[in-house]
């Protein structure tokens, strides 16, 4: 049974420019949240997926947005990046209404 | 809105030795809680998880917590440390099933042999 899985793993990107991090669910799980894990600190939460709409979201600027598929995965797209989102992002699937969050490895994105 | 702090960010403890790492958190109700442990260059695994069932909560790997409402608190315990259990620890909060899970900063946890 695959857990979650994101890719890519890491990726280097100037200011100014766009990304696209992806996220497979664990099998089973319909619900997908993102955070952000700067240096040395806790995740912060950026929005969470259900039924392919956003159902909840952090205190993010409109740069960040996402998309849920109709098979569970989801993408994170950062827009205009800055050196402040250089972080490990993070995706985290569950079973709406469970609360019980099961974490992949992260994809580590380093702004330059 | 919710939130939850742990005290020390970082925690040195001996092999063989006790383990404590604090957790409290704020919230008007009775939230779920979390423990999480996150070794380095990987994503997080829950440890244990309270949901208003058993205040004593175990988890994996010998850990356990113990939800203390009048307190606030949900300390993650252990009685004896292993070299393994070097990593960081997060607690986590939400206040109903279906709410954005909260993460506190997180405690760094070292063992020394």
């Amino acid at each position: 049974d695959a857990g979650v899985t994101q890719s890519p793993t890491h990726l280097i990107k100037t200011r100014g420019q766009q990304v696209t991090l992806r996220c497979s669910p664990k099998s089973g799980h319909d619900t997908v949240s993102w955070y952000q894990q700067a240096l040395g600190q806790g995740p912060q939460f950026i929005f969470q997926y259900y039924e392919e709409e956003e159902r909840q979201r952090g205190n993010f600027p409109d740069r960040f947005s996402g998309h849920q598929f109709p098979n569970y995965s989801s993408e994170l797209n950062v827009n205009a990046l800055l050196l402040g989102d250089s972080a490990l992002y993070l995706c985290a699937s569950s079973i709406f209404n469970t609360g019980e969050l099961f974490f992949g490895e992260g994809s580590r994105l380093t702004v330059l | 809105a919710q939130s939850v702090t742990q005290l020390g960010s970082h925690v040195s403890v001996s092999e063989g030795a006790l383990v404590l790492l604090r957790c409290n958190y704020s919230s008007s109700v009775p939230p779920y809680l979390f423990w999480y442990v996150q070794y380095p260059n990987q994503g997080l695994q829950l440890l244990l998880k309270y949901t208003s069932a058993a205040t004593l909560v175990k988890g994996i790997n010998g850990f356990e917590a113990e939800f203390k409402k009048s307190e606030t608190s949900f300390h993650l315990t252990k009685p004896s440390a292993h070299m393994s259990d070097a990593a960081e620890y997060f607690c986590a909060v939400v206040k109903t099933s279906y709410d954005k899970v909260i993460f506190g900063p997180g405690t760094s946890l070292s063992v020394i042999p």
